[in-house]
């Protein structure tokens, strides 16, 4: 069955960079959307992005442009997202999450990483 | 940008009971298709999230028939009939027709 499964938790200091992977299985990688959420203090979503691992083009939400930068490997069905210059705001749960290229719903859903930023 | 008020933070319900969450945007949903893009999801503890409803009404595979989402314009309902353990969770309205696409806040179901 369709599966996203994320990179384990990390911990990284302030000011500090981190890149999360999100691998997919059982469905064709580059007919789907990924789509990155972050989850603040166990309940608040956020739109960080999606990209279109065919094209390799992003969009993001212009609240995270300066923030996060969206990538993909298809040789390895894997996208990643790098958030950069982190501070405590950016302490959260990020999910992956998959659309199909018209995008109405995220119809699964990667089981989301912790990230704590403290030095 | 779009913002997606789910008023109840929390609502309290009996095994069995009916219960219903309601999601307002602060402008239509409504695409030239015709359809809404407003969907509806569910976060239990511990699982992976996941979807329920798509364009406001439309249940995604395998979703069970007590759970049914109406609405149209600017405000959206999930009921969930028969109300049973496994139900106990966070909901999340999602609108896609503008991006950024942005999330309800939140409406967490608890167990009397």
């Amino acid at each position: 069955q369709v599966k996203l499964l994320q990179s384990g938790a990390a911990l990284v200091k302030p000011g500090d960079s981190v890149k999360m992977s999100c691998k997919a299985s059982a469905y064709t990688f580059t007919d789907y959307i990924i789509h990155w959420v972050k989850q603040s203090h166990g309940k608040s979503l956020e739109w960080i992005g999606y990209i279109n691992p065919y094209s390799g083009g992003a969009n993001y939400n212009e609240k995270f442009k300066n923030k996060a930068t969206l990538t993909v490997d298809k040789s390895s069905t894997t996208a990643y997202m790098e958030f950069s210059r982190l501070t405590s705001e950016d302490s959260a749960i990020y999910h992956c999450a998959r659309s199909g290229i018209r995008a109405y719903y995220f119809d699964y859903w990667g089981q989301g990483v912790m990230v704590t930023v403290s030095s | 940008q779009i913002t997606l008020t789910q008023q109840a933070e929390s609502l309290w319900v009996s095994p069995g009971e009916k219960v219903s969450i309601i999601c307002r945007a602060s402008q239509s949903l409504l695409y030239t298709d015709g359809k809404h893009y407003l969907s509806w999801y569910q976060q239990r503890p511990g699982q992976t999230t996941k979807a329920l409803i798509y364009h406001a009404s439309v249940r995604t595979d395998g979703v069970p028939t007590r759970f049914f989402g109406s609405g149209s314009g600017t405000e959206f309902t999930l009921s969930i009939e028969d109300v049973q353990p496994e139900d106990i969770a966070l909901y999340y309205c999602l609108q896609t027709l503008k991006k950024p696409w942005t999330f309800g806040g939140g409406t967490k179901l608890e167990l009397k």
